[in-house]
């Protein structure tokens, strides 16, 4: 069985700034994905960034980046700049493999709070 | 619609009752997910159809959580004889046929919010 920690319950960013969002993860897969999905007060889960394992480039997506540590299980997130609207919460997620695609294992979230 | 579409978007309802969640995914997604979010927990998968066959219902957590999705499109998920720890948010998720390429493989509805008394 696959477990997902984000150690960080809450997180506070003044706007512009940076933050890093931790997630360790536990596996014996050799392929999987990792996902950052962000979950505003809307409830609407929505997807941030994806890494493959097999890939060893981090992923960036604007001012979303990963840190992707194969070796540690290790996958934390980068918010630069941040802005108000970032404000949510940020779960990491994992899948085994393609063939289970949407199965997903999730952590329990982080609480990213923008201040002015 | 544009997107995943769940209603009700609240549902109250007295321990012992039986209640239906219905989820409408996007026009042509094959995949429908279903997942329990209990309050300040990430979700937890349920339940997996591919049109209308259930694949994987290993999340299921009781005999009491039924799914169907009976035309490859609608899905419904049924809790009978609720108990308060039934209580949390539903949330609804489809995919495309060829998920692993597009930038957004899954796209989830805004949830429905279930309260158990």
């Amino acid at each position: 069985a696959q477990t997902v920690t984000q150690s960080q319950p809450e997180m506070s960013v003044q706007e512009a700034e940076t933050v890093t969002l931790s997630c360790t993860y536990d596996t014996s897969e050799s392929n999987y994905y990792l996902f950052w999905y962000k979950q505003p007060p809307s409830r609407q889960m929505i997807l941030v960034i994806r890494q493959e394992a097999y890939k060893q480039q981090n992923a960036t997506e604007n001012r979303f980046s990963v840190n992707f540590q194969k070796a540690a299980k290790s996958f934390s997130l980068k918010i630069s700049d941040s802005q108000l609207g970032d404000t949510a919460m940020y779960f990491c997620a994992f899948m085994p493999s393609a063939d289970s695609w949407g199965k997903f294992q999730f952590g329990a979230g982080t609480q990213v709070v923008v201040t002015p | 619609g544009a997107g995943v579409s769940q209603s009700p978007r609240y549902k109250v309802a007295k321990r012992g009752q039986d209640v239906a969640l219905r989820c409408d995914p996007i026009s042509g997604h094959v995949s429908l997910f279903w997942y329990q979010q209990a309050l300040g927990q990430g979700p937890e998968f349920l339940t997996y159809f591919q049109n209308e066959a259930q694949l994987d219902k290993s999340g299921l957590p009781s005999d009491r959580f039924f799914a169907e999705r009976p035309e490859g499109s609608v899905s419904t998920l049924k809790i009978q004889r609720t108990q308060q720890e039934d209580s949390a948010v539903y949330l609804c998720a489809s995919s495309p046929r060829d998920p692993t390429y597009s930038n957004q493989p899954q796209h989830f509805g805004d949830g429905t919010r279930l309260s158990i008394l």
